[in-house]
């Protein structure tokens, strides 16, 4: 199964560390799309890249959120010295991002508990 | 702005019955792509069904179909012969192109769907 790949499914964090969140796209997928969803409420976007480039990172607090798309390798969501607040599930999608039809395909998503 | 409402939190049907989800949106553009994501507890987004803004007829895919109003810029969700496997979590979200020939997703809030025995 060549789908959306996040690892870890659960990640656990005590407050001031660093939470790395890695996705691999689905298979000819180069564009990457992260959410964050917080209980019960809906996905917040945060960032979109292409492969070596960030497209946008409107959603994406401008302190200790970090990402990036290498050439090779996985995507990785990374937050630093994490609060408390940070604690969410973490959902990354990818999409081919040819023109035309081509809805996003999601990871089975991180949830991130800060403690 | 663009925004995708789902003014309904929470719903239920009983199984067998049939049941819609409401979703308005707002955009000033003419070409984008409609979708509903189902959520069921296991987290996973399953994509139920989509619609294009060019196109005049209503999307179906089995027991899952849409009415999509686009001068009212409405885009509901009917689930028919409800089923307990339905019960989950359903976004409407709302895809657009961006003047740097990228797609921007936008999801609204959700609605949580009960599906009673």
């Amino acid at each position: 199964n060549a789908g959306v790949m996040q690892n870890p499914r659960h990640l656990v964090r005590r407050r001031g560390q660093e939470a790395r969140l890695r996705c691999s796209p689905m298979k000819g997928h180069s564009h990457v799309y992260w959410y964050r969803q917080l209980p019960e409420e809906g996905l917040k976007f945060m960032v979109y890249l292409q492969k070596e480039n960030i497209i946008d990172e409107s959603g994406m607090p401008k302190e200790r959120f970090s990402a990036e798309f290498p050439k090779e390798g996985p995507s990785i969501l990374r937050i630093q010295q994490v609060v408390r607040g940070d604690s969410a599930a973490y959902f990354c999608a990818s999409s081919p991002g040819t023109l035309g039809y081509s809805p996003l395909h999601f990871g089975n998503g991180t949830r991130l508990t800060v403690t | 702005a663009q925004t995708v409402t789902q003014s309904q939190p929470e719903m239920s049907v009983q199984e067998a019955e049939t049941v819609t989800l409401s979703c308005t949106y707002d955009t000033s553009e003419s070409d984008y792509y409609l979708f509903w994501y189902k959520q069921p507890p296991s987290r996973q987004m399953i994509l139920v069904i989509r619609q294009e803004a060019y196109k005049q007829q209503n999307a179906t895919e089995n027991r899952f179909s849409v009415n999509f109003q686009k001068a009212a810029k409405s885009f509901s969700l009917k689930i028919s012969d409800s089923q307990l496997g339905d019960a989950a979590m359903y976004f409407c979200a709302y895809r657009t192109p961006t003047t740097s020939g990228t797609y921007k997703y936008i999801f609204g809030t959700g609605t949580r769907l009960k599906v009673l025995a």
